[in-house]
């Protein structure tokens, strides 16, 4: 069976350091991957998604980058962290070309930006 | 375009009496129609999915929805509440020509009374 990890599941961090949130898939091959952000109180937003190895789409400009180094392997990442990087960071996984591409979603990761 | 509004933010039931959360979209085309559930501090959980086969689906842990397509609807039910059902739900909705992009509902808090 698939299952998606994330690390840390917490981290604090201050202003203007940098940042790097880790997700990994097993038991599937060639997913989309997919980095989504819940501020407090608020739903989610699609910041970026990637359909293969080198391949990564922004949906929102910000202060924070993705890359995917491997097949199941996605990493977000911030040069200079701002107060508003503050939130849940959650990955999620979709089995590439099928109908209806459900999404699976990890643990996720709080970020506190101090 | 699409959209999801999800028309409670917060509901709240006694033990053992029935739910009802309500969600209306829109979509261009024919959807996929996703309920998703987060118990605080952890990732979203996929209840059920409507993907135009029958359109009363059956989930997990009791719940289902019914895809009422003249009113544009999805509302999630279950008979019976558990206090484990208290949590934050999610109406999604996703449609192939917007790229099988989830577009979330701003969620429905549930809180369950003993």
């Amino acid at each position: 069976s698939q299952t998606i990890h994330q690390w840390p599941a917490t981290l604090v961090q201050p202003v203007g350091s940098p940042l790097s949130l880790e997700c990994t898939v097993e038991g599937t091959s060639n997913p989309n991957l997919y980095w989504y952000r819940q501020a407090a109180g608020r739903g989610l937003q699609l910041l970026f998604y990637s359909v293969g190895i080198g391949q990564i789409s922004s949906e929102v400009p910000q202060n924070l980058s993705a890359s995917r180094p491997q097949d199941r392997q996605f990493i977000l990442s911030s040069k200079k962290l701002l107060l508003s990087d503050s939130g849940f960071y959650l990955c999620a996984w979709s089995v590439r070309g099928s109908r209806q591409e459900t999404q699976y979603f990890g643990p996720g990761t709080r970020l506190l930006v101090l | 375009a699409q959209s999801v509004t999800q028309l409670d933010s917060h509901v709240s039931v006694s033990e053992g009496t029935p739910v009802l959360l309500r969600c209306n979209y829109s979509s261009s085309y024919s959807p996929s129609l996703f309920w998703y559930v987060q118990h605080p501090n952890k990732g979203l959980q996929l209840l059920l999915k409507y993907t135009s086969a029958a359109t009363l689906v059956k989930g997990i842990n009791g719940f289902e929805a019914e895809f009422k397509k003249s009113e544009t609807s999805f509302h999630l039910t279950k008979p019976s509440a558990h206090m484990s059902d208290a949590a934050e739900y999610f109406c999604v909705v996703s449609e192939k020509a917007a790229g099988n992009k989830l577009t979330f509902g701003g969620g429905t808090r549930v809180l369950v009374k003993p």
